[in-house]
């Protein structure tokens, strides 16, 4: 069973448009993050989630916007797309925030 | 604002040699993760310090947490090619909200 599944795994799309990322973890975990990950592999936090609540909101664009129904998903919605935007983003969860965190495989996000 | 510097961000060596990657925060950390990431693939959670001057083992993976807990290393003896990825420290600072990982460091091996 995935513990933390993200669909889908390849976004192709053009500039300006909207696409979503959607996110869920079967752990049981409290926590979930939102992390983009660029060409040089740096990995960087934009959101983190706990129960439900917004507890990191980093210096991301208004153009995203996260969403978590409940605490087992975490959606990414972004807004009218940039070329800047092409990334590998990991949605990822844990037990609390001092805690290990599991990641998702990836989605790789490219504009055209 | 706080970071945690990770050097060196390359590293190539041949099958056999030994490894080192080092991490370094501003600030105390409360505790640090180390994570490996294949290519192509995922990070994956390695291991945990949190006590000061701490050192763990996985097999040929050494792990050390300095004593003022600003400081961590990742020791691999007789590197193979299955331990080629990106590894990467994660610090949390004390009474922090959130794990502030460093740029990792990649390793190729050569056989």
């Amino acid at each position: 069973d995935t513990a933390v599944s993200q669909t889908p795994k390849y976004l192709v799309t053009q500039m300006g448009n909207d696409k979503s990322i959607k996110c869920e973890q079967n752990l049981g975990h409290d926590t979930m993050y939102w992390y983009k990950q660029d060409s040089k592999k740096f990995l960087k936090i934009m959101f983190s989630y706990n129960n439900k609540e917004l507890i990191i909101n980093e210096t991301v664009p208004n153009r995203f916007s996260p969403k978590s129904p409940d605490k087992a998903h975490l959606n990414l919605h972004i807004n009218s797309l940039e070329l800047g935007d092409s990334a590998v983003y990991f949605c990822a969860s844990s037990q609390g925030v001092n805690q290990p965190q599991h990641f998702g495989d990836g989605t790789r996000l490219s504009i055209l | 604002g706080q970071q945690v510097m990770q050097i060196p961000q390359y590293q190539h060596v041949q099958e056999g040699e030994d490894f080192t990657t080092y991490c370094n925060s501003s600030t105390t950390l409360s505790n640090i993760q180390w994570y490996k990431q294949r290519p192509g693939g995922h990070p994956v959670f390695l291991i945990q310090l949190v006590k000061s001057g701490e050192v763990k083992k996985q097999k040929r993976l050494t792990f050390q947490f300095g004593e003022a807990k600003k400081n961590s290393s990742l020791h691999i003896t007789a590197t193979q090619t299955t331990d080629v990825g990106t590894y990467f420290c994660a610090g949390l600072r004390q009474a922090g909200t959130a794990l502030i990982f460093g740029k990792g460091t990649t390793l190729s091996v050569s056989s």
